[in-house]
C-alpha cells in the first residue's frame, strides 16, 4: 500500500485553466503538506494543515487553495494558472508538526502550464 | 533570514567515503533532518539530529554542532545507487523546516 498517493502524476494544460491535485496519506498522520520544487531544486513549503490549523506561506498567491475533506486528504486547487506555476508538487505527512516525525512523501506531480 | 547552505554537487568514487556539508542560519533550532531524492522521485527521510554528535545508520552517519551551525551526512562505502540529490533541512522556533537546495551527488565507478 502506498503510504501518501497524489494524482496525478504528470498535469499539462494551458494557461488560465483551473486544475486540482489530489493527495492522500494511510497512515494516520495528523499533519499534512504541500510543498512546490523548482527547476533548482529548492522545496518551499506552500501550506500545512492539521485538523485544528492551517497554515499558509504567505509568498503563497492566493491563486492556490488547499481543500482537506478530512484527516486523510488534502487537495491542491489552483486557479488561473500562470507559466510560472509549472514545478513539481509533493503532498507530504507527518504526525505532528512539533515533533521530531520526518516527512513521508508522495510520488509528486509534475506540472507543466503552457 | 534564514537560510541553509550546502554544496550543489560532489563527486565521488564507488567504494570511498564522501562528507556533504550543511550550515544552517535559522531563528532557533528544533532539529536537523537529511533526506535524499533520486532523479524524479520524491524525498526520503535518512537522519534526524537534535542533540550534538554523531548518529550513525549503517552506510550513513549524520553530525551535529548547534554552537557552530553545522551538520554533515558521511556516506561510507559508497555504491552506484547512492547517487542522487542530498538535502539538509532545519526545524526553526515555529517548528517550520527550512530547507537547503541540495547537495548533487554524482559516484564514478
Amino acid at each position: 500500500d502506498t503510504a501518501v498517493s497524489q494524482t496525478p502524476k504528470y498535469l499539462v494544460t494551458q494557461m488560465g485553466n483551473d486544475k486540482s491535485i489530489k493527495c492522500e496519506q494511510n497512515l494516520g498522520h495528523d499533519t499534512m503538506y504541500w510543498y512546490k520544487q523548482d527547476s533548482k531544486k529548492f522545496l518551499k513549503i506552500m501550506f500545512s494543515y492539521n485538523n485544528k490549523e492551517l497554515i499558509i506561506n504567505e509568498t503563497v498567491p492566493n491563486r492556490f487553495s488547499p481543500k482537506s475533506p478530512d484527516k486523510a486528504h488534502l487537495n491542491l486547487h489552483i486557479n488561473s494558472l500562470e507559466l510560472g506555476d509549472s514545478a513539481v508538487y509533493f503532498c507530504a505527512s507527518s504526525q505532528g508538526d512539533r515533533e521530531a516525525g520526518e516527512l513521508f512523501f508522495g510520488e509528486g506531480s509534475r506540472l507543466t502550464v503552457l | 533570514g534564514q537560510n541553509i547552505d550546502q554544496p550543489t554537487e560532489m563527486t565521488a568514487t564507488e567504494g570511498a567515503i564522501v562528507q556533504i556539508n550543511c550550515t544552517y542560519q535559522t531563528s532557533g533550532f528544533n532539529g536537523l533532518f537529511w533526506y535524499q531524492q533520486h532523479a524524479g522521485e520524491a524525498p526520503t527521510f535518512l537522519s534526524y539530529n537534535v542533540l550534538d554528535g554523531l548518529e550513525e545508520k549503517g552506510r550513513f552517519s549524520s553530525f551535529l554542532s548547534r554552537s557552530k551551525g553545522y551538520s554533515y551526512l558521511l556516506l561510507k562505502e559508497l555504491q552506484m545507487k547512492d547517487s542522487a540529490s542530498y538535502l539538509c533541512a532545519v526545524k526553526d522556533s515555529n517548528y517550520q523546516l527550512i530547507w537547503g537546495a541540495g547537495t548533487k551527488l554524482i559516484i564514478k565507478p
